[in-house]
Protein backbone atom coordinates (compact mmCIF):
# COMPACT_ATOMS: atom_id res chain seq x y z
CA UNK A 1 0.00 0.00 0.00
CA UNK A 2 1.68 3.42 -1.20
CA UNK A 3 1.42 5.91 1.15
CA UNK A 4 2.55 9.75 0.59
CA UNK A 5 3.50 12.10 3.26
CA UNK A 6 4.40 15.68 2.91
CA UNK A 7 7.04 17.92 5.14
CA UNK A 8 8.23 21.43 5.10
CA UNK A 9 7.80 24.40 7.30
CA UNK A 10 4.17 25.23 8.38
CA UNK A 11 5.07 29.03 7.87
CA UNK A 12 6.45 31.13 5.47
CA UNK A 13 7.42 35.23 5.42
CA UNK A 14 5.69 37.02 2.41
CA UNK A 15 8.20 37.12 -0.60
CA UNK A 16 10.07 34.11 0.42
CA UNK A 17 10.15 30.70 -0.84
CA UNK A 18 7.77 28.15 0.17
CA UNK A 19 9.28 24.27 0.11
CA UNK A 20 8.01 21.20 0.93
CA UNK A 21 8.91 17.28 -0.06
CA UNK A 22 6.98 14.69 -0.76
CA UNK A 23 8.29 11.01 0.68
CA UNK A 24 6.73 8.10 -1.03
CA UNK A 25 6.25 5.02 1.17
CA UNK A 26 5.52 1.31 0.48
CA UNK A 27 5.94 1.39 -3.32
CA UNK A 28 8.67 2.52 -5.47
CA UNK A 29 8.43 6.19 -7.08
CA UNK A 30 9.18 5.02 -10.75
CA UNK A 31 6.91 4.54 -13.80
CA UNK A 32 4.53 7.30 -12.32
CA UNK A 33 3.55 10.96 -12.55
CA UNK A 34 3.11 12.67 -8.86
CA UNK A 35 1.66 15.64 -8.03
CA UNK A 36 1.25 18.43 -5.97
CA UNK A 37 -2.42 20.42 -5.15
CA UNK A 38 -3.46 22.91 -2.79
CA UNK A 39 -6.31 24.05 -1.42
CA UNK A 40 -7.06 27.41 0.42
CA UNK A 41 -8.59 27.24 3.56
CA UNK A 42 -12.39 26.73 3.05
CA UNK A 43 -12.31 26.68 -1.03
CA UNK A 44 -11.44 24.17 -3.71
CA UNK A 45 -8.42 22.18 -5.45
CA UNK A 46 -6.05 23.55 -7.65
CA UNK A 47 -3.42 21.45 -9.53
CA UNK A 48 -0.37 23.29 -9.46
CA UNK A 49 1.93 20.46 -11.26
CA UNK A 50 3.65 17.38 -11.68
CA UNK A 51 6.83 15.27 -12.20
CA UNK A 52 7.50 12.08 -13.62
CA UNK A 53 10.08 9.66 -12.20
CA UNK A 54 12.34 10.37 -15.22
CA UNK A 55 12.43 14.49 -14.24
CA UNK A 56 10.20 15.74 -16.81
CA UNK A 57 7.64 18.17 -15.45
CA UNK A 58 4.35 20.09 -16.59
CA UNK A 59 3.11 23.04 -14.22
CA UNK A 60 -0.03 24.85 -14.09
CA UNK A 61 0.27 28.23 -16.22
CA UNK A 62 -1.31 30.28 -13.45
CA UNK A 63 1.94 29.16 -11.07
CA UNK A 64 4.23 28.32 -13.65
CA UNK A 65 6.91 31.29 -13.15
CA UNK A 66 6.89 30.61 -9.34
CA UNK A 67 7.02 26.79 -9.43
CA UNK A 68 9.93 24.30 -9.50
CA UNK A 69 9.33 20.69 -8.95
CA UNK A 70 11.64 18.06 -8.86
CA UNK A 71 12.82 14.41 -7.68
CA UNK A 72 14.84 12.58 -5.91
CA UNK A 73 14.26 8.96 -6.77
CA UNK A 74 17.18 7.94 -4.72
CA UNK A 75 14.93 8.67 -1.41
CA UNK A 76 11.77 8.14 -3.20
CA UNK A 77 10.93 11.58 -2.50
CA UNK A 78 10.04 14.64 -4.67
CA UNK A 79 9.55 18.49 -4.03
CA UNK A 80 8.34 21.40 -4.64
CA UNK A 81 9.47 24.76 -4.60
CA UNK A 82 6.81 28.07 -4.52
CA UNK A 83 8.78 31.33 -5.05
CA UNK A 84 7.80 34.74 -3.98
CA UNK A 85 4.56 33.72 -2.08
CA UNK A 86 2.21 36.09 -0.62
CA UNK A 87 -0.70 35.76 1.41
CA UNK A 88 -2.86 33.89 -1.12
CA UNK A 89 -0.71 31.19 -1.45
CA UNK A 90 -1.39 29.85 2.08
CA UNK A 91 -3.12 26.89 1.85
CA UNK A 92 -3.07 23.33 2.33
CA UNK A 93 -0.71 21.49 -0.04
CA UNK A 94 -1.08 17.96 -0.81
CA UNK A 95 1.50 15.74 -3.15
CA UNK A 96 -0.73 13.20 -5.05
CA UNK A 97 0.01 10.02 -7.49
CA UNK A 98 -0.98 9.16 -10.35
CA UNK A 99 -3.63 6.51 -10.19
CA UNK A 100 -2.09 4.11 -13.54
CA UNK A 101 1.51 4.14 -14.39
CA UNK A 102 2.74 5.76 -17.00
CA UNK A 103 -0.01 7.62 -17.57
CA UNK A 104 0.53 11.72 -17.51
CA UNK A 105 -3.71 12.03 -17.96
CA UNK A 106 -5.08 10.86 -15.18
CA UNK A 107 -7.16 10.85 -11.67
CA UNK A 108 -5.02 10.84 -8.37
CA UNK A 109 -5.07 7.83 -6.04
CA UNK A 110 -3.66 8.29 -3.33
CA UNK A 111 -3.14 11.40 -1.77
CA UNK A 112 -0.70 12.88 1.10
CA UNK A 113 -2.26 13.52 4.30
CA UNK A 114 -1.69 17.51 3.61
CA UNK A 115 0.35 20.19 5.44
CA UNK A 116 -1.14 23.47 5.83
CA UNK A 117 1.22 26.47 5.11
CA UNK A 118 0.40 30.07 6.34
CA UNK A 119 1.69 32.70 4.97
CA UNK A 120 2.33 35.60 6.86
CA UNK A 121 4.70 37.67 8.58
CA UNK B 1 -8.04 26.00 -19.70
CA UNK B 2 -11.16 23.30 -19.37
CA UNK B 3 -13.73 24.75 -16.88
CA UNK B 4 -15.62 22.87 -14.38
CA UNK B 5 -18.65 23.71 -12.83
CA UNK B 6 -20.99 21.79 -10.25
CA UNK B 7 -24.22 22.23 -9.32
CA UNK B 8 -26.01 22.23 -7.11
CA UNK B 9 -23.36 24.31 -4.43
CA UNK B 10 -24.90 22.29 -2.01
CA UNK B 11 -27.92 19.25 -1.54
CA UNK B 12 -29.31 17.95 1.78
CA UNK B 13 -31.02 14.85 1.36
CA UNK B 14 -32.84 12.72 3.54
CA UNK B 15 -31.30 9.02 4.71
CA UNK B 16 -31.71 6.51 2.64
CA UNK B 17 -32.40 9.02 0.23
CA UNK B 18 -31.23 9.63 -3.52
CA UNK B 19 -28.13 12.84 -4.06
CA UNK B 20 -27.28 13.52 -7.86
CA UNK B 21 -24.61 16.03 -8.07
CA UNK B 22 -24.16 17.63 -11.96
CA UNK B 23 -20.64 18.68 -13.27
CA UNK B 24 -20.08 20.28 -16.96
CA UNK B 25 -16.90 20.91 -18.48
CA UNK B 26 -16.21 23.89 -20.57
CA UNK B 27 -15.27 21.38 -23.46
CA UNK B 28 -15.90 17.85 -24.10
CA UNK B 29 -13.15 15.52 -21.79
CA UNK B 30 -13.83 12.68 -24.29
CA UNK B 31 -11.38 10.91 -25.84
CA UNK B 32 -12.72 9.55 -29.57
CA UNK B 33 -9.13 7.60 -29.84
CA UNK B 34 -10.04 5.03 -26.83
CA UNK B 35 -14.23 6.63 -26.08
CA UNK B 36 -12.91 7.02 -22.76
CA UNK B 37 -14.20 10.55 -20.99
CA UNK B 38 -11.07 11.79 -18.53
CA UNK B 39 -13.50 12.66 -15.67
CA UNK B 40 -13.00 11.50 -12.09
CA UNK B 41 -15.08 12.11 -8.76
CA UNK B 42 -13.58 12.36 -5.23
CA UNK B 43 -14.98 12.64 -2.25
CA UNK B 44 -13.51 14.86 1.03
CA UNK B 45 -14.79 14.41 4.31
CA UNK B 46 -13.20 17.45 6.65
CA UNK B 47 -9.71 17.34 7.80
CA UNK B 48 -9.15 14.36 4.96
CA UNK B 49 -7.58 14.59 1.52
CA UNK B 50 -9.69 14.22 -1.16
CA UNK B 51 -10.52 10.14 -1.77
CA UNK B 52 -11.24 9.16 -5.55
CA UNK B 53 -14.33 7.45 -5.62
CA UNK B 54 -15.21 7.66 -9.64
CA UNK B 55 -12.72 7.34 -12.83
CA UNK B 56 -13.29 7.47 -16.36
CA UNK B 57 -16.51 8.90 -15.44
CA UNK B 58 -18.17 5.76 -14.69
CA UNK B 59 -15.35 3.55 -13.14
CA UNK B 60 -15.87 2.92 -9.62
CA UNK B 61 -12.58 3.16 -7.79
CA UNK B 62 -11.98 -0.48 -5.53
CA UNK B 63 -13.46 -0.34 -2.32
CA UNK B 64 -15.88 2.26 -2.93
CA UNK B 65 -19.69 1.02 -2.12
CA UNK B 66 -21.74 0.54 -5.28
CA UNK B 67 -23.92 3.02 -3.96
CA UNK B 68 -22.13 5.52 -6.03
CA UNK B 69 -21.95 5.83 -9.64
CA UNK B 70 -21.22 8.15 -12.35
CA UNK B 71 -22.61 8.43 -15.73
CA UNK B 72 -22.08 11.41 -18.35
CA UNK B 73 -20.29 11.93 -21.52
CA UNK B 74 -18.67 14.60 -23.05
CA UNK B 75 -19.60 17.81 -21.38
CA UNK B 76 -22.24 16.36 -18.94
CA UNK B 77 -21.75 14.29 -16.01
CA UNK B 78 -23.53 13.07 -12.91
CA UNK B 79 -22.25 11.71 -9.24
CA UNK B 80 -25.30 9.45 -7.75
CA UNK B 81 -25.20 8.29 -4.37
CA UNK B 82 -28.69 5.96 -4.49
CA UNK B 83 -29.01 5.67 -0.68
CA UNK B 84 -27.40 8.23 1.53
CA UNK B 85 -25.93 6.93 4.83
CA UNK B 86 -24.67 9.45 7.48
CA UNK B 87 -21.07 8.85 6.39
CA UNK B 88 -21.50 10.17 3.02
CA UNK B 89 -21.92 13.65 4.53
CA UNK B 90 -18.78 15.19 2.92
CA UNK B 91 -17.86 17.64 -0.41
CA UNK B 92 -17.64 16.40 -3.89
CA UNK B 93 -15.75 17.04 -6.33
CA UNK B 94 -15.55 16.46 -10.31
CA UNK B 95 -11.89 16.71 -12.24
CA UNK B 96 -11.44 16.92 -15.66
CA UNK B 97 -7.60 14.80 -16.79
CA UNK B 98 -8.10 15.25 -20.31
CA UNK B 99 -5.54 18.33 -20.81
CA UNK B 100 -3.39 20.23 -18.63
CA UNK B 101 -3.72 22.43 -16.50
CA UNK B 102 -5.82 20.04 -14.77
CA UNK B 103 -8.99 21.70 -13.26
CA UNK B 104 -11.78 20.75 -10.22
CA UNK B 105 -14.82 21.95 -9.77
CA UNK B 106 -15.92 23.80 -6.92
CA UNK B 107 -17.46 21.02 -4.95
CA UNK B 108 -20.52 20.17 -3.89
CA UNK B 109 -21.24 19.97 -0.04
CA UNK B 110 -23.54 17.16 0.77
CA UNK B 111 -25.90 16.79 4.39
CA UNK B 112 -28.38 15.17 6.00
CA UNK B 113 -32.08 16.82 6.01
Amino acid sequence: QVQLQESGPGLVKPSETLSLTCTVSGGSISDYYWSWIRQPPGKGLEWIGYIYYSGSTNYNPSLKSRVTISVDTSKNQFSLNLKSVTASDTAVYYCARDLNTNSGLDCFDPWGQGTLVTVSS
Amino acid sequence: DIVMTQSPDSLAVSLGERATINCKSSQSVLYRSNNRNFLGWYQQKPGQPPKLLIYWASNRESGVPDRFSGSGSGTEFTLTISSLQAEDVAVYYCQQYHSTPFTFGGGTKVEIK
